[in-house]
């Protein structure tokens, strides 16, 4: 079974500063993928970004890049020069088994 | 626009009764998944379809059924419902599982 786990239910950040969300997963799978979600206010989810698992290189996406640690199975989101429209729900999710297996969700809040 | 499609967008109906959600998946996306978000929760996967078939299967209750068309919609019927069922429900489509999936914007649910 896969199960992933976000220890932080909510983070806060002023505007312009960076942020780290944490996220570890456990499964026995040699290929699988993860991913970093975000659901705004408005519900709807939003792929943040992505990650093979057999990529050494972190993948970045503009202001968001990911620290992606295979060993220690741990997938942490960084998010730089935060903004107020970063504020949402951000999950991580583990995939590559037929669906994706989500954690729990931190809560964003950016602030001015 | 995300490109999926689900309707309608809330739903308020009594305990006992029976609805039906409907998806209609991003254009040449041959996969569609349902999952199901209650208040302030992760997303818990119900069931996969792949080009007509069934593919994978979550926590699904047995009062949920699920089918996917010859034109790839998709139709997710909840019956006999109960209070707890009252959630979030989203659709998602994908054209390769590793490719991270596009999620609709959800059919609010409520049963009073």
């Amino acid at each position: 079974a896969q199960t992933v786990t976000q220890s932080q239910p909510e983070m806060s950040v002023q505007e312009a500063e960076t942020v780290t969300l944490s996220c570890t997963y456990d499964t026995s799978e040699n290929n699988y993928y993860l991913f970093w979600y975000k659901q705004p206010p408005s519900r709807q989810m939003i792929l943040v970004i992505r990650q093979e698992a057999y990529k050494q290189q972190n993948a970045t996406e503009n202001r968001f890049s990911v620290n992606f640690q295979k060993a220690a199975k741990s997938f942490s989101l960084k998010i730089s020069d935060s903004q107020l429209g970063d504020t949402a729900m951000y999950f991580c999710a583990l995939g590559g088994f037929q669906k994706l297996v989500f954690g729990t969700g931190t809560r964003l809040l950016v602030s001015p | 626009d995300s490109g999926v499609t689900q309707t309608p967008k809330h739903l308020i109906t009594a305990t006992g009764q029976r609805v039906t959600l409907r998806c209609s998946p991003r254009s040449g996306d041959l996969s569609v998944y349902w999952y199901q978000q209650s208040l302030d929760q992760g997303l818990q996967f119900l069931i996969q379809y792949y080009n007509g078939e069934e593919r994978a299967k979550g926590n699904i209750l047995e009062r949920f059924s699920a089918q996917q068309f010859p034109d790839l919609h998709s139709e997710l019927n909840l019956s006999s419902l109960e209070l707890g069922d009252s959630a979030l429900y989203f659709c998602a489509s994908s054209v390769l599982d590793n490719m991270g999936y596009t999620f609709g914007s959800g059919t609010r649910l409520t049963v009073v």
